[in-house]
This record gives C-alpha cells, structure tokens and sequence, in this order.
C-alpha cells in the first residue's frame, strides 16, 4: 500500500447522511486521486488533484466533494446528493507514470 | 470509443501451473499500458508499465507482452502460486492535450489458484 493510507477500512451510514473519507499520503506525491469501484465496473474517477488548492472533476463527480488544502491530504465527502454511494472507494497517489493506491474504503449506505 | 476489454474473465489453474492473460485496446492515441493485481478488499498495485516502443516487459514471475499494432497485450505468470489469486487488471493510457493523459481501466480478470 506503499504509504497511503485510508481510514477507515469499512464504513456504515444512513441514507441522507454526508460522510468523509479521509485519504493521507507521505509520498510527497503532488498528484492524488479518488476511484470508486463497483462490481462488474473498471474503477471509475471521482476527482483528482494535481497540486495543492487545486482539484479537477472526474468522469462521475456527481454527488462528492474534495478538498486538498495540504499535500499529504485528500478527503472525500460523499455527499447525500450521490444516488448509489455504496461501493469500495480508492485514493491514489503517482509519481510520473506510476499510481499507487491505497487500501480503500468500502462505504455501505444503509 | 476508447475501451479496454479483458479474457477470460475468470480462470482457475493448479498451483505451479503457468497461465495467460489477455488484453485488446481501442484507446488513441495511446501513451502507456499498465497490469495491476488487487487482491480482495484491497488497493491495486502495479506490476508493469509499457510504453509504445517495449514488447516484453518481466517482474518476477509476471512477464508482460504488448503489440502496440494489433493493440494487444497479454500477461503470462509462470510457475503459479496460491499468491497469486486476485483480479489482474489491465489499465491503458491516453494522450490528452497539454500533458494529461486519461486511465481506461478494463473489468480484469480473476484468478484462482487452488492446491
């Protein structure tokens, strides 16, 4: 897992709730990024950063908001306006080429 | 349409036994290719990155093939483990504008190694 770390590993919320996932890297990557994946689906972006004070949509932004006002962080609200929110979230970090992931975080809305 | 498909999509072999992967990729223009196992419940992590110019590419046991003009690629491990159960997943990069590149992620391929 190479110095990601997410926390926590398995999270439960009501419907209607906002919850934070929280992603941290001691990488010194500038570049960091939220997956989901779900059953059946390639991994899918959220968001990325690619420097501090800065963070772009990906392909299914809908629903989630990021911060990224340090370097090592990245946190991920899911928000309650995200239709289908369970599923196994991933942060990542890369270097040129290379991403590497963290653990993930399997969030389960009840 | 820029798509990853992988085969099989599962497979089950003897420990110690080798095993091929496969890749075809429509994505242009194309920048890099990357395999990545996930074990269950956890983070990818990359086993190859090949650019346009490298056919054969090894980490260990996992030797890596690409054909940039038929846009196939296959993963061959070798002398399989128990370890070795997971998901592989092939991951293409695009060239965007600029310096951005897009990741086309493929659905993978589960590998059980049983005893």
């Amino acid at each position: 897992d190479g110095g990601i770390t997410q926390s926590p590993k398995y999270l439960f919320r009501k419907e209607g709730q906002n919850v934070t996932l929280s992603c941290e890297q001691n990488l010194n990557h500038d570049a960091m990024y939220w997956y989901r994946q779900d059953p059946g689906q390639g991994l899918r972006l959220i968001y990325y950063s690619q420097i501090v004070n800065d963070f772009q949509k990906g392909d299914i932004a809908e629903g989630y908001s990021v911060s990224r006002e340090k370097k090592e962080s990245f946190p991920l609200t899911v928000t309650s306006a995200q239709k289908n929110p369970t599923a196994f979230y991933l942060c990542a970090s890369s270097r040129g080429n290379e991403q590497f992931f963290g653990p993930g975080t399997r969030l389960t809305v009840l | 349409k820029n798509q990853v498909e992988q085969s099989p999509q599962s497979l089950i072999i003897l420990e110690g036994k080798n095993c091929t992967l496969q890749c075809n990729y429509t994505v242009s223009p194309f920048s890099n290719l990357r395999w990545y196992k996930q074990d269950t419940g956890r983070g990818p992590v990359s086993l190859t990155i090949m650019t346009f110019s490298e056919n054969t590419k090894s980490n260990g046991r996992y030797t890596a093939t690409l054909d940039a003009d038929t846009k196939q690629s296959s993963l061959h491990i070798t002398a399989s483990q128990l370890s070795d159960s997971a998901s592989y997943i092939c991951v293409v990069s695009a060239r965007l504008a600029g310096n951005n590149r897009k990741l086309i992620w493929g659905l993978g391929t589960s590998l059980a190694v049983n005893p």
